[in-house]
């Protein structure tokens, strides 16, 4: 079945620093990638998507670029702040047998000033 | 409202007791997912509805956990008999059946089987 795998932290970073967080998956059909962020006692809100294979989805800063040849879709921030401490979840969704919605396990981000 | 909310936002149940859990999606939304989120942890799928479609239980741990949807709107969660492993956040979401697929998630409900 179709799967997600993201680097599962927690991730440390100093204010400003460059930010990465790993995500691959694996799917039978052609999907929809998607980055959830939980912000501390929220709940999960829509970050950026991409929809097809070069799609570049970005909001906030963040970026993520839909990679088919790697089944990747790694999120970039050039500049984190304090305020991007959360959890933060990638996702798709595979339309190939229904609207199998699929979430990695989270990886959690804390940025100190 | 024009998101999704869940109701309550808490609740403190003994254990054996059964609980019920209601989610309100964005209207005209078709497809509606409940997942569970234990402390720290990440989503655990339980159900999906889509329309009028039999829903896809295949995340549903046991037989004491049941959903239904009525009108293809309000959905409503119940756990049977309730055990201490049940506590965690419930959470609701709703998305249509568009290209993007995305969803959208209710603020949810903490569960607490003492």
């Amino acid at each position: 079945g179709d799967s997600v795998t993201q680097m599962e932290g927690p991730v440390t970073l100093s204010e400003e620093a460059f930010l990465t967080i790993n995500c691959t998956y694996t799917a039978t059909g052609y999907p929809s990638l998607f980055w959830y962020v939980q912000y501390p006692g929220e709940g999960l809100q829509l970050l950026l998507k991409a929809t097809k294979a070069d799609d570049k989805g970005s909001n906030k800063g963040f970026e993520a670029t839909y990679r088919k040849e790697t089944t990747s879709f790694h999120l970039e921030k050039g500049s984190v702040q304090v305020s991007d401490s959360a959890v933060y979840f990638c996702a798709l969704s595979d339309l190939t047998y229904g609207q199998n919605f699929v979430f990695g396990p989270g990886t959690r981000l804390s940025v100190l000033p | 409202g024009a998101g999704v909310s869940q109701s309550p936002s808490n609740k403190v149940t003994e254990k054996g007791k059964d609980v019920e859990l209601r989610c309100d999606p964005i209207s005209g939304h078709t497809a509606l997912y409940w997942y569970r989120q234990s402390l720290g942890q990440g989503l655990e799928f339980l159900i999906y509805f889509q329309g009028n479609s039999a829903p896809d239980k295949s995340g549903l741990p046991s037989d004491r956990f049941s959903a239904e949807r009525t009108g293809g709107s309000v959905s409503t969660l119940t756990i049977q008999r309730t055990q201490q492993e049940d506590s965690a956040v419930y959470l609701c979401a709703s998305g249509g059946t568009g290209g993007y697929n995305e969803q959208f998630f209710g603020p949810g409900t903490r569960l607490t089987v003492l």
